[in-house]
């Protein structure tokens, strides 16, 4: 059973555009989620976190925004640029585990000069 | 220089042999990581291990080994390779968890084929 659930595979927008990217969860008991990007033969790296505490979380161009009713978050990416094409990760950890990572299965994003 | 460190970085084998990936780190760090990424889905962990002593297995540890032979190496072994272990693979570090958000830091990761 999949927890961590991105359910579009790609998604392409206009540089200067707002890019929106959805994950869900099922597991109730995460308490921190992260967002991950991953560049073609590179590994993912950090981009961005909220601890489950918070509903929103800034970093420049990227926003993190936690609904935990609703076991969403979703991140914002204004405005968009062509290096920010990419597959993007989201990750949870919590639900009685202190270091185990669970993943999605990742957004490909492309942004379009 | 990369602060997690992985080699090879592409190899080919064939069904039935032994193969290692290993990885090295400078970031200083006790946690260790390893996981496998197929085509379509997300990361999954093989093994971790939280200190030299400390070896764990994670959700797929079935036909793989493990070897942390200092605080800065982390090795992966697949004593007979199979074909469906054809995958890319990542190390990854981190700190103890409520010392630094709980990051993970990835190396750019080993792409096994096995025919």
């Amino acid at each position: 059973d999949q927890q961590v659930k991105q359910n579009s595979p790609s998604l392409s927008v206009q540089e200067g555009r707002i890019s929106i990217l959805n994950c869900d969860y099922t597991n109730s008991m995460f308490d921190y989620f992260l967002w991950y990007k991953k560049y073609p033969a590179e590994g993912p790296t950090f981009l961005i976190s909220i601890s489950s505490i918070k509903d929103k979380n800034e970093d420049g161009r990227f926003t993190v925004f936690l609904n935990k009713s609703a076991k969403h978050l979703s991140l914002h990416i204004v405005p968009s640029q062509p290096g920010d094409s990419a597959v993007y990760f989201c990750a949870a950890i919590g639900g009685g585990s202190n270091y185990k990572l669970t993943f999605g299965k990742g957004t490909l994003l492309t942004v379009n000069p | 220089d990369a602060d997690v460190t992985q080699t090879p970085r592409n190899r080919i084998t064939k069904t039935g042999k032994r193969i290692m990936l290993e990885c090295s780190q400078t970031k200083g760090h006790d946690r260790m990581y390893w996981y496998r990424q197929d085509p379509g889905l997300g990361l999954r962990l093989i093994y971790y291990s939280f200190d030299v002593k400390d070896i764990n297995k994670g959700e797929i540890s079935d036909g793989y080994s493990v070897s942390r032979q200092a605080q800065a190496k982390f090795s992966l072994s697949l004593e007979s390779a199979i074909p469906n272990q054809t995958a890319l693979y990542f190390c990854a570090t981190s700190e103890p968890r409520g010392l630094a958000k709980n990051i993970q830091y990835f190396g750019a990761g080993t792409r096994l084929s096995v025919l």
